[in-house]
């Protein structure tokens, strides 16, 4: 079962460097999520999507762009990237039929800026 | 501010003792809380979640968590631990369409 897959799962970048991190999910959810995950900080919500052609900020959505084209893809681009994002970065994906679904995650992506 | 809180960063315990990791979180009208683990290299999972009804919830490998309304808390302990238990947990809030979670307790299980 393949789940939330991320790609790729390890990058270094340059300042001023752009780049995608690629998610897919086979389960057919409607709700896609990426976070990034800092140290002691928890994950923090970048953007999200409750289906195709719809997608919404989350609470540090400054420097990044994401796109909903179909259900299954959900790709994050990082634009002129900086040493703060130097972060992993983590897609997840649940059904849409309520709040209290469970989020499936993928295996996360590091990301180092240098 | 802040919607959910995690009072230890860390929490050292020997195998076989208990373990309570404590959260916090934000008061509001509908109330969703859960526990995900993360495993060194790994994406998280679900332990538990509390929606409703009894509150005191189980979860998966021996993990429980008990819903307090009046002390807005949601403790997840486990009676006696495994060195496999060695992971990060976190404590999660849904509110709308977003899950808001605290900033992570780190378990470490020594022999």
């Amino acid at each position: 079962n393949a789940g939330v897959t991320q790609t790729p799962k390890f990058r270094i970048l340059k300042i001023g460097q752009s780049m995608t991190l690629q998610c897919t999910q086979d389960m057919n959810h409607n709700y896609m999520y990426w976070y990034r995950q800092d140290p002691g900080m928890g994950l923090k919500l970048i953007y999200y999507s409750v289906g195709a052609g719809i997608t919404d900020k989350g609470e540090v959505p400054n420097g990044y762009n994401v796109s909903r084209s179909t259900t299954e893809d959900f790709p994050l681009r990082l634009e002129l990237a900086a040493p703060s994002q130097t972060s992993v970065y983590f897609c997840a994906s649940r059904t849409g039929l309520a709040t209290t679904g469970e989020l499936f995650f993928g295996e996360g992506s590091r990301l180092t800026v240098l | 501010a802040q919607s959910v809180t995690q009072l230890d960063s860390q929490v050292p315990v020997f195998e076989e003792a208990p373990v309570e990791l404590r959260c916090n979180y934000s008061s509001s009208v509908s109330v969703y809380l859960f526990w995900y683990v993360q495993y060194p290299n790994q994406g998280l999972q679900l332990l538990l979640k509390y929606l409703s009804g009894s509150t005191l919830v189980k979860g998966i490998n021996g993990f429980e968590a008990e819903f307090n309304k009046s002390q807005t808390s949601f403790h997840l302990r486990k009676p006696s631990v495994h060195i496999s238990d060695t992971a990060e947990y976190f404590c999660a809030k849904a509110a709308g369409n977003k899950l808001t979670f605290g900033g992570g307790t780190r378990v470490l299980v020594k022999p």
